[in-house]
């Protein structure tokens, strides 16, 4: 079975400047989880699809930020316009749905962001 | 107070020994515990998840759950020097909204020395 995959691994852009993320979950599973690392803080999450609908974007930092998840498969994240604050690790992870709560969550190897 | 609490280290440990890694929440409902191990440069890997209190070993783990106390913890045993990374302790809590979210921790780095 295939685990998440990202793409791409690094991205070094300008600010100013349009980033989109991709993540392709594991097959069969309806959530689907971005999460952001800065350097030296913890990993914040940013939002949850479940199948293609937005569960929650609570985390979202900003309207520069626009996530789709179309037909439920794979999710892009946008950045646009990028700032320089913006820079870090984006993660994406998937999961199974359960009534009572997440399931394990499995992480893709992450996008490294560089906004200069 | 942060929702997850985790030391941020460095532990360091003897090959062999225990490693003993701590952490407390907030969220009195939190209902779903994980453990990751993240080596530098990688994304976390899920290495222990626990749901009722008491303990789960799997292997050289075992995750220890007190939701009275609110406080979970991962012992590694006979550590070895691949046990060297950053912990993350990870738990489950409803967010304003009413969705269930996973907050995690800073992490704990261990370095277990040869």
């Amino acid at each position: 079975e295939a685990g998440v995959t990202q793409f791409p691994s690094h991205s070094v852009i300008e600010k100013g400047q349009t980033v989109t993320l991709r993540c392709d979950p594991i097959s069969g599973h309806d959530n689907l989880y971005w999460y952001r690392r800065v350097m030296g803080k913890e990993i914040k999450f940013l939002l949850h699809f479940v199948k293609e609908s937005k569960q929650d974007e609570s985390g979202m930092p900003n309207n520069r930020f626009l996530a789709e998840r179309t037909g439920g498969t794979y999710s892009t994240l946008k950045v646009q316009p990028a700032e320089l604050e913006d820079s870090g690790v984006y993660f994406c992870a998937s999961s199974h749905w359960r009534v009572w709560g997440p399931y394990e969550q499995f992480f893709g190897p992450g996008t490294r962001l560089t906004v200069l | 107070q942060k929702e997850v609490e985790q030391n941020s280290g460095p532990l360091s440990v003897p090959e062999g020994a225990i490693a003993s890694l701590n952490c407390t929440y907030s969220d009195r409902g939190s209902q779903s515990f994980f453990w990751y191990r993240q080596y530098s440069g990688k994304s976390p890997e899920l290495i222990m998840s626990i749901y009722s209190n008491g303990d789960k070993e799997d292997g050289r783990f075992t995750a220890q759950l007190n939701k009275a106390s609110q406080y979970v913890s991962l012992l590694i045993r006979d550590s070895q020097p691949s046990d060297s990374a950053t912990y993350l302790c990870a738990v489950n809590s409803r967010t304003s909204g009413g969705y269930q979210k996973v907050t995690f921790g800073t992490g704990t780095k261990l370095q277990v020395i040869p």
